[in-house]
């Protein structure tokens, strides 16, 4: 079974700074999906980034890039130029490619980010 | 508002009564699944739907019962709950492998 590890409970991070969340995830599988979702206190879980187990290129969105090493199965989330409103719940999630709709997407226990001012 | 919709956004029950969660999404996706959100615990999977059959109930208490009438809604019917049930229901959607799409969820108190 596949599993998604959030070592950091908590991070903290200056306004303008960068600051990086670590996953690590644990497979069997050659194809699958990776996410970061963000769950501000309005509580719903928003879509940060995804990246492709396939692609060699880390995913980037704005602010927001992955550094994806497979072989390591590892998947951080870098978060450049923090914003107070970045401040949030952040989630690691893995889904298999393979199954289709079925496949559920497996959560880690996520990193709560402060952002100071 | 991500396109999927949870109603009511609270809900206070006590252990005897029986209310229902809404879930509502307009995006054309073909699954729809049930969360469950405790304080510093994974989220669990409780119910997938696909094409509005039911393909997968992580081994749910019975005290849960979900139903998916349309493509469009999804309900979880509760009943005669527990006070460790107390919790945040998210529901999802997705289409195809992509990622999924989730509501604002649900906070259960139950009493």
């Amino acid at each position: 079974a596949q599993t998604v590890t959030q070592s950091q409970p908590e991070m903290s991070v200056q306004e303008a700074e960068t600051v990086t969340l670590s996953c690590t995830y644990d497979t069997s599988e050659s194809d699958y999906y990776l996410f970061w979702y963000k769950q501000p206190p309005s509580r719903q879980m928003i879509l940060v980034i995804r990246q492709e187990a396939y692609k060699q290129q880390n995913a980037t969105e704005n602010r927001f890039s992955v550094n994806f090493q497979k072989a390591a199965k590892s998947f951080s989330l870098k978060i450049s130029d923090s914003q107070l409103g970045d401040a949030a719940m952040y989630f690691c999630a893995y889904r298999s490619a393979f199954g289709g709709a079925t496949n559920k997407l497996i959560f880690g226990t996520g990193t709560l980010l402060a952002v100071q001012p | 508002e991500t396109g999927v919709t949870q109603t009511p956004r609270h809900l206070v029950m006590g252990m005897t009564n029986k209310k229902s969660l809404k879930c509502e999404q307009h995006l054309g996706h073909n699954a729809m699944y049930w969360y469950k959100q405790s304080a510093k615990k994974p989220l669990e999977l409780m119910f997938v739907y696909s094409l509005e059959e039911r393909v997968e109930n992580n081994s749910v208490p019975s005290r849960f019962s979900p139903e998916c009438p349309n493509s469009s809604h999804l309900f979880l019917h509760l009943h005669t709950l527990q006070p460790e049930d107390s919790a945040l229901y998210l529901c999802a959607s997705s289409q195809g492998i992509d990622g999924y799409t989730f509501g604002s969820g649900t906070r259960l108190t139950v009493v």
